[in-house]
């Protein structure tokens, strides 16, 4: 199975900032990859598929790059409402994997 | 709009079975692939099954491969997943997505389910 592993797990940042986020993946995905935000207590929600497309709705301040085995999620000017949970998720195989998240946090 | 309302969730003993629901609407059901996701207490997200648009598609994650199924009503747009010989690990809060491709474009609330003697 492929593994995906996320870095940070835990990401300080001011509201204003440019974060990014990385995840590994242990073999080629392709583009097979989707970004999703979970904010405590509630169901994630698709940000970005097929590496950088935006799911509906999702602000341009949102953007996804790579492919292969590495990606990046990129929020320019963190707005108060970002601090939240990011994973990502693959498909290859009939097999769907997240990565283990990585904690938006405020500084 | 799309919603998807699970139910169903439970404190039950290891080794009993349970049946979780999910009740589809805003969208053409029997058209969309649909997919269990867990997640643990405090923990990340795991995909647990899949089922195709028509039912005659069903995967299964190793770790619940043999002991739970996913099955559906198109007639009645509702999602089912049946949990049998259930163990401590399975506790988690269990969500229904539907499925665009091969990403999970919308989710459900979640429903908790917790094994515990």
């Amino acid at each position: 199975d492929i593994q995906m592993t996320q870095s940070p797990s835990t990401l300080s940042a001011s509201v204003g900032d440019r974060v990014a986020i990385t995840c590994r993946a242990s073999q080629s995905v392709s583009r097979w990859l989707a970004w999703y935000q979970q904010k405590p207590g509630k169901a994630p929600r698709l940000l970005i598929y097929k590496t950088s497309t935006l799911g509906s709705g999702v602000p341009s301040r949102f953007s996804g790059s790579g492919s292969g085995t590495e990606f990046t999620l990129t929020i320019d000017s963190l707005q108060a409402d970002d601090f939240a949970t990011y994973y990502c998720q693959q498909y290859n195989t009939d097999l769907y994997t997240f990565g283990q998240g990585t904690k938006l946090e405020i500084k | 709009e799309v919603q998807l309302l699970e139910s169903g969730g439970s404190l039950v003993q290891p080794g009993e079975s349970l049946r979780l629901s999910c009740s589809a609407s805003g969208f053409t059901f029997s058209n969309s692939d649909m997919s269990w996701v867990r997640q643990a207490p405090g923990k990340g997200l795991e995909w647990v099954s899949f089922t195709s648009g028509s039912g005659g598609t069903s995967r299964y994650a190793g770790a619940v491969k043999g002991r739970f199924t996913i099955s559906r009503d198109n007639s009645g747009n509702t999602l089912y997943l049946q949990m049998n010989s259930l163990r401590a690990e399975d506790t988690a809060v269990y969500y229904c997505a539907k499925m665009s491709s091969w990403y999970f474009e919308v989710w459900g609330r979640g429903s908790l389910v917790t094994v515990s003697s």
